[in-house]
């Protein structure tokens, strides 16, 4: 099982370019969740996705959107890049909570440095 | 609404001393507590956590917590540090549908 995997591993934009960052979830789990992690700080929030839909959204604007996959894979996409938006991405994928689990795996991030 | 505090965003300790890591959360509803633990340049691995039963709960790697309800808390511990214990830790909460919310982090440093 490779676990929970993102792509690319670092990623170099400019301000007001566009992003996509890539996420496969672990063998099995069917929701994928995407956090942000600033320099220094904590994880936050994004969305979740489950059946190809969001279902829960963090606070974050509009520039952010997401994607699901029928394979349960994901996307993030992020518009209109600003400097704040430079940080570690980070996917996290766990069986719906429906099943009584909640631990989410997570994968190693993508880094994301906007000059 | 759930939100997790974590005291001491840098702790120091001498390799084989005691390792405290603080946490207090604050949440709506019975709690799921989480513990993780961030490498450099990696994602967040999974230690421990709380769902339901003993308040006492081991994890990987020597580590155990404590749930106390009555305090809020949910402190991090190992009694003998080593050097590979070096790293960021961050305690989450769990929310609605698995949306987790996590402290600031502690980023611990182990002296040999």
């Amino acid at each position: 099982d490779a676990g929970v995997t993102q792509s690319p591993t670092h990623l170099i934009k400019t301000r007001g370019q566009q992003v996509t960052l890539r996420c496969s979830p672990k063998s099995g789990h069917d929701t994928v969740s995407w956090y942000q992690q600033a320099l220094g700080q904590g994880p936050q929030f994004i969305f979740q996705y489950y059946e190809e839909e969001e279902r829960q959204r963090g606070n974050f604007p509009d520039r952010f959107s997401g994607h699901q996959f029928p394979n349960y894979s994901s996307e993030l996409n992020v518009n209109a890049l600003l400097l704040g938006d430079s940080a570690l991405y980070l996917c996290a994928s766990s069986p719906d909570p429906g099943q009584g689990t909640n631990e989410q795996f997570f994968g190693p991030g993508t880094r994301l440095t906007v000059l | 609404a759930q939100s997790v505090t974590q005291l001491g965003s840098h702790v120091s300790v001498s390799e084989g001393a005691l390792v405290l890591l603080r946490c207090n959360y604050s949440s709506s509803v019975p709690p799921y507590l989480f513990w993780y633990v961030q490498y450099p340049n990696q994602g967040l691995q999974l230690l421990l956590k709380y769902t339901t039963g003993a308040t006492l709960v081991k994890g990987i790697n020597g580590f155990e917590a404590e749930f106390k309800k009555s305090e809020t808390s949910f402190h991090l511990t190992k009694p003998s540090a080593h050097m590979s214990d070096a790293a960021e830790y961050f305690c989450a909460v769990i929310g609605n549908f698995n949306k987790f919310y996590f402290g600031s982090g502690t980023k611990l440093n182990v002296k040999p």
